[in-house]
């Protein structure tokens, strides 16, 4: 039964702290999104990478978020110093290629971070 | 620039009622896939169904049914004799091709509660 797997599924820390989301894609979909959701902004994308490449991070505070796709089977998201507005679910998800640039998602179970 | 709106931020019923969920989206592509995900209070996100913009024809799984209408650029819908387990946020998203925009675009989602 082929999954994302995200970890830890909760996480709570301190203010400044960093902070390190894991994620397992589905072997063979070479797409990974990174998404936030709040109850206040829905899901936002935050990044997303093709082949472990950067495509998109314009939807992550530069200064403080870095991602990155090590190798094909491992995403990371860092926060780096962490701050409470940074509380919220982080998913990561798997992209099918449905051909020519579109794609169909699976999600992980989510991330729940709280900042305090 | 994609754009997917659904109008009903909560909806509440009693259970055996029959609910429609609204989705409308905006696009330039000709080429394009939209989907519906469920998120149960658990909060996964669980994939329900995917059409393709070529593919016009209603779907129906059991209690549930979609219905794509490209000259409204909608893709509604509908739980026939809603449960208690049908409570949930449902998210539609639009994934276009070729576009060179953001390769998965979610609307802002509707609560559904549905009341024993």
């Amino acid at each position: 039964d082929a999954r994302v797997t995200q970890t830890p599924r909760h996480k709570v820390t301190e203010m400044g702290q960093e902070v390190t989301m894991r994620c397992q894609p589905i072997l063979g979909h070479n797409t990974v999104f990174w998404y936030r959701q709040t109850m206040m902004q829905g899901l936002e994308l935050l990044a997303y990478f093709r082949n472990r490449a950067p495509l998109d991070d314009s939807g992550m505070p530069k200064d403080r978020f870095s991602a990155e796709m090590p190798d094909a089977t491992l995403a990371t998201l860092k926060i780096q110093p962490s701050e409470p507005r940074d509380s919220a679910v982080y998913f990561c998800a798997s992209g099918l290629d449905l051909g020519q640039g579109a794609f169909q998602a699976f999600f992980g179970q989510g991330t729940r971070l709280t900042v305090v | 620039a994609q754009k997917v709106t659904q109008a009903q931020t909560e909806i509440s019923v009693v259970e055996k009622e029959d609910v429609t969920l609204d989705c409308v989206y905006e696009t330039r592509d000709t080429t394009y896939y939209l989907f519906w995900y469920k998120q149960p209070p658990s909060g996964e996100l669980v994939f329900l169904i995917r059409r393709n913009s070529f593919d016009e024809q209603n779907e129906i799984s059991g209690r549930y049914s979609w219905n794509f209408q490209k000259s409204t650029s909608s893709f509604n819908f509908t739980i026939t004799a809603s449960q208690v387990v049908d409570s949930a946020v449902y998210f539609c998203a639009l994934s276009e091709s070729n576009s060179g925009n953001t390769p998965l675009v979610f609307g802002k989602g509707t609560r559904l509660s549905v009341i024993a």
